[in-house]
């Protein structure tokens, strides 16, 4: 079992540009989260997909989009980059949307904006 | 809204010492609790979690939390931490019925053999 898997492991970017991350879940799950975890910070929700949709958003700028891939795999898209955005982008997955299903996560995107 | 607070940013133990790690929460609903720990070049996992019940729930690696509802805190324990345990460890809520979980900003810990 592969575990969640995310690609690619870092990127470099300047300031305007967009950027696509992407995910793959653990084997059997359907549901897939993105976080962002900024240096020192503990991981900040972005959203949640399940059945293709946005589940659940927390409190980021449209600017943070996403998708969910017939085969539950997903990708985040953040267009107009700041240097604020810089920061590790975590992928987590589980079976189904109940919280208490455990989530597991992928090492996650480095980005670097400049 | 919903937040999470860790007392300790980097706590430094010597092996066979006792650990006790604060977490307080801000949140008026039910909630579910978890503890994740980062090992060093590793993804984050979990240590344990609660929903309900027994609010002293025993995770991997012989970690333990208590819930103590009054208090909105769950600290997590280890009655004697070993050189392994280095690693930085994360307290998270959500309320019972939304996704949108909030990390604490995480305490480091360091274990001296």
């Amino acid at each position: 079992d592969a575990g969640v898997t995310q690609s690619p492991t870092h990127l470099i970017k300047t300031r305007g540009q967009q950027v696509t991350l992407r995910c793959s879940p653990k084997s059997g799950h359907d549901t897939v989260s993105w976080y962002q975890q900024a240096l020192g910070q503990g991981p900040q929700f972005i959203f949640q997909y399940y059945e293709e949709e946005e589940r659940q958003r927390g409190n980021f700028p449209d600017r943070f989009s996403g998708h969910q891939f017939p085969n539950y795999s997903s990708e985040l898209n953040v267009n107009a980059l700041l240097l604020g955005d810089s920061a590790l982008y975590l992928c987590a997955s589980r079976a189904g949307t109940p919280s208490y299903n455990e989530q597991f996560f992928g090492p996650g995107t480095r980005l670097t904006v400049l | 809204a919903q937040s999470v607070s860790q007392h300790n940013h980097h706590v430094i133990l010597s092996e066979a010492a006792s650990l006790e790690l604060g977490c307080n929460y801000s949140y008026g609903g039910t909630v579910n609790l978890f503890w994740y720990v980062q090992y060093p070049g590793q993804h984050l996992q979990l240590l344990l979690k609660y929903f309900s019940g027994d609010p002293l729930v025993k995770g991997i690696k012989g970690f333990e939390a208590e819930f103590i509802k009054s208090k909105f805190s769950f600290n997590l324990r280890k009655p004697s931490v070993q050189w392994s345990d280095t690693a930085e460890y994360f307290c998270a809520v959500n309320a019972r019925w939304n996704n949108d979980m909030r990390f604490g900003a995480g305490t480091r810990l360091t274990v001296k053999p």
